[in-house]
């Protein structure tokens, strides 16, 4: 069974800094891309960031650039989410996902979310 | 960067009825289009695919359509287990998400 388990959320204030990660199972995690999306208090997703199976590409939503950081380590089978310079309307759920093989795939296994809360 | 219209915003129906949501991208997306559902405190769960593919476990009553650059979700007969949000995504260039449609029973 495919699981995905984000960790790391909490309240944090404006210009303050967080490490999300996100522990696998279920899967050969090294040969899937995966993604954090997120979603704010009553609003839709918005995509965050992406990183391949390798590290190789990595991108970023416009939003975050330059202050979130995503990694990954294949043998712990864990992704994780720098956060830094976080400002109030960074606050949202953020969910880790799977992609997939290649880059033009959706995110078939998502993990529940945890809370990032900047005030 | 690819808009993603999606309409409505809300939609009310009753049990059984054919519900259909409509989402419009800004430019052409080819076919790489994702249709996700969520409900209240969980997370999306990955409803079709490619525009037109059920993902495995997903109830034939779902389907995907796609007319050049505007794709369509239809619920054939609307069940109580389908109060949810729903969201399209495509995934041609980076990735976008339409703003969701509100599901509920009339």
């Amino acid at each position: 069974e495919v699981r995905l388990e984000e960790s790391g959320g909490g309240l944090v204030k404006p210009g303050g800094s967080l490490r999300l990660s996100c522990a696998a199972s279920g899967f050969t995690f090294e040969k899937y891309s995966m993604v954090w999306v997120r979603q704010a208090p009553g609003q839709g997703l918005e995509w965050v960031s992406y990183i391949s199976s390798s590290d190789t590409f990595i991108y970023y939503a416009d939003s975050v650039k330059g202050r979130f950081t995503v990694s990954r380590d294949n043998a712990q089978k864990s992704l994780y989410l720098q956060m830094t310079s976080l400002r109030p309307d960074d606050t949202a759920v953020y969910y880790c996902a799977r992609g997939g093989f290649g880059e033009l795939e959706p995110f078939d296994f998502w993990g529940q979310g945890t809370v990032v809360s900047v005030s | 960067d690819i808009q993603m219209t999606q309409s409505p915003s809300t939609l009310s129906a009753s049990l059984g009825d054919r519900v259909t949501i409509t989402c419009r991208a800004s430019q052409s997306i080819s076919s790489w289009l994702a249709w996700y559902q969520q409900k209240p405190g969980t997370a999306p769960k990955l409803l079709i695919y490619q525009a037109s593919k059920l993902e495995s476990g997903v109830p034939s009553r779902f389907s995907g359509g796609e007319s050049g650059t505007e794709f369509t979700l239809t619920i054939s007969s609307l069940q109580p287990d389908d109060v949810a949000s729903y969201y399209c995504q495509q995934y041609a260039e980076s990735y976008t998400f339409g703003q969701g449609t509100k599901v509920d029973l009339k």
